[in-house]
């Protein structure tokens, strides 16, 4: 049974940090990764995809690697700004679901 | 486009009823999965389907159900509704699974 994980679950920064997020997976048999982010009563926002074949996907300030064979993937967020203050959560695709991990509580303070 | 459109957005029942989500896909997409978001349990899969055929489903008991009708929209029914169903529903479409997830912006059910 395939199990995410996030570390930490809760972060804290000052504006302009740069900061990265953690997921870890426990069954390398997936199609992809996704990171997303939810704001307080909202749905999913999409980040970044990685597809299986890939190691890394870069949008904006953010950027995503996975590394399927021990089951990791990162976020990095460059320059991080107060309206980055979200839920963040990776999700890894298996037999057409998604199994989540239990996100990571951002905040950015000016 | 358009996102993926779930209504309503908020729902508010008694124990016992019975309720009825919907869900419109992004356009063209065939493949439709729900969630259910609570704070204890995080976001659990209940059920996916495509081209009107339900292909897997989560660990939910049978008062969860749902179907996909032919131009991809979804609805989940949830029967003799508990005060434990109260969560956001989120569903999500697909064009194909390697393509990734939308989400839509959810429906929250507050049973009481």
């Amino acid at each position: 049974k395939q199990e995410v994980t996030q570390i930490p679950a809760a972060l804290s920064v000052p504006e302009g940090e740069n900061l990265v997020l953690n997921c870890s997976f426990t069954d390398s048999a997936i199609y992809n990764l996704q990171w997303f982010r939810q704001d307080p009563g909202k749905g999913l926002t999409s980040l970044l995809l990685i597809q299986s074949s890939q190691r890394e996907q870069t949008s904006g300030r953010l950027n995503a690697s996975l590394d399927k064979s021990s089951g990791r993937s990162t976020l990095y967020i460059a320059a991080s700004q107060p309206g980055d203050s979200a839920n963040y959560l990776c999700a890894v695709t298996g037999f057409q679901k998604l199994v989540f991990g239990t996100g990571t509580r951002l905040l950015v303070s000016p | 486009k358009a996102g993926v459109t779930q209504t309503p957005r908020y729902l508010i029942k008694t124990r016992g009823q019975q309720v009825t989500l919907s869900c419109s896909p992004i356009s063209g997409h065939r493949s439709v999965s729900w969630y259910q978001q609570t704070p204890g349990q995080g976001l659990q899969f209940l059920f996916e389907y495509f081209s009107e055929t339900q292909r897997n489903k989560g660990n939910f008991p049978g008062r969860f159900s749902g179907r996909q009708f032919s131009n991809s929209r979804s609805e989940m029914n949830v029967s003799t509704l508990e005060l434990g169903d109260s969560a956001l529903y989120l569903c999500a479409s697909s064009l194909e699974t390697a393509l990734g997830a939308f989400f839509g912006q959810g429906t929250r059910l507050t049973v009481v």
